[in-house]
């Protein structure tokens, strides 16, 4: 079957670095894609890497290793509107996208 | 500035009843998305379309339809409701092409059967 695992819940402190991992096994890979959702809102889009590496946006950086079937969102001088969930989904043979549960993360002061 | 929207944003509803969520999206997407949010779990897929007259069933499908008459609007239907269905739905929509398909999301329809 398919899976996506990401870790449910992590806290972290105002300024500083998070990093959200995601573990993937899928039939096949077309690309893996990093959403924000904050609390009763839509989803939206962060990231897509489909190439082994580390893709830099500002403060949010996202890193893929295909052949190990993993991938990270690192969320550097956090604020306290960071605190939102994190979505890993990654599109499979079918293009579908396969989502992972979310990661909630919570900043402190 | 284009968009995509749901209706209605909450919506209670008894056992049994037919319910129909609207959206609307005005980017000229072709691909357009169902889905349901439920604690614990990532977004399941319920019906998708890829164009007008397209639907293909997703991960969830049973006990929902959808109809793609035009390009900017799927609704989704419950035809009986149950109360397994109380959830969020969010619809999604994203430009032809495999190659990168990024999703915009709408705003979600919290529905609640009793």
């Amino acid at each position: 079957g398919q899976n996506i695992d990401q870790p449910t819940e992590m806290t972290a402190t105002e300024g500083a670095i998070v990093q959200i991992n995601c573990t993937y096994q899928t039939s096949g890979f077309n690309g893996l894609f990093w959403y924000q959702q904050h609390a009763g809102e839509a989803p939206t889009f962060l990231s897509y890497n489909v190439l082994d590496g580390l893709e830099e946006k500002g403060r949010f950086s996202s890193f893929l290793s295909r052949s190990k079937g993993y991938s990270y969102l690192l969320l550097k001088e956090l604020q306290m509107k960071d605190s939102a969930s994190y979505l890993c989904a990654v599109l499979d043979s079918n293009y579908q996208l396969i989502w992972g549960a979310g990661t909630k993360l919570i900043i402190k002061p | 500035d284009a968009e995509i929207t749901q209706s209605p944003r909450h919506k209670i509803t008894e056992t049994g009843r037919q319910v129909t969520l609207a959206c609307h999206q005005t980017w000229n997407h072709n691909n357009m998305f169902w889905y349901r949010q439920d604690l614990g779990h990532g977004l399941r897929l319920i019906h998708y379309s890829y164009g007008v007259q397209d639907t293909n069933k997703g991960e969830v499908s049973d006990g929902y339809s959808v109809s793609r008459s035009n390009t900017e609007d799927l609704p989704l239907t419950l035809e009986s409701a149950a109360s397994s269905q109380t959830s969020v739905y969010f619809c999604a929509s994203s430009p032809q092409g495999a190659d990168y398909n990024e999703q915009f999301f709408g705003p979600g329809t919290r529905l609640t059967v009793l």
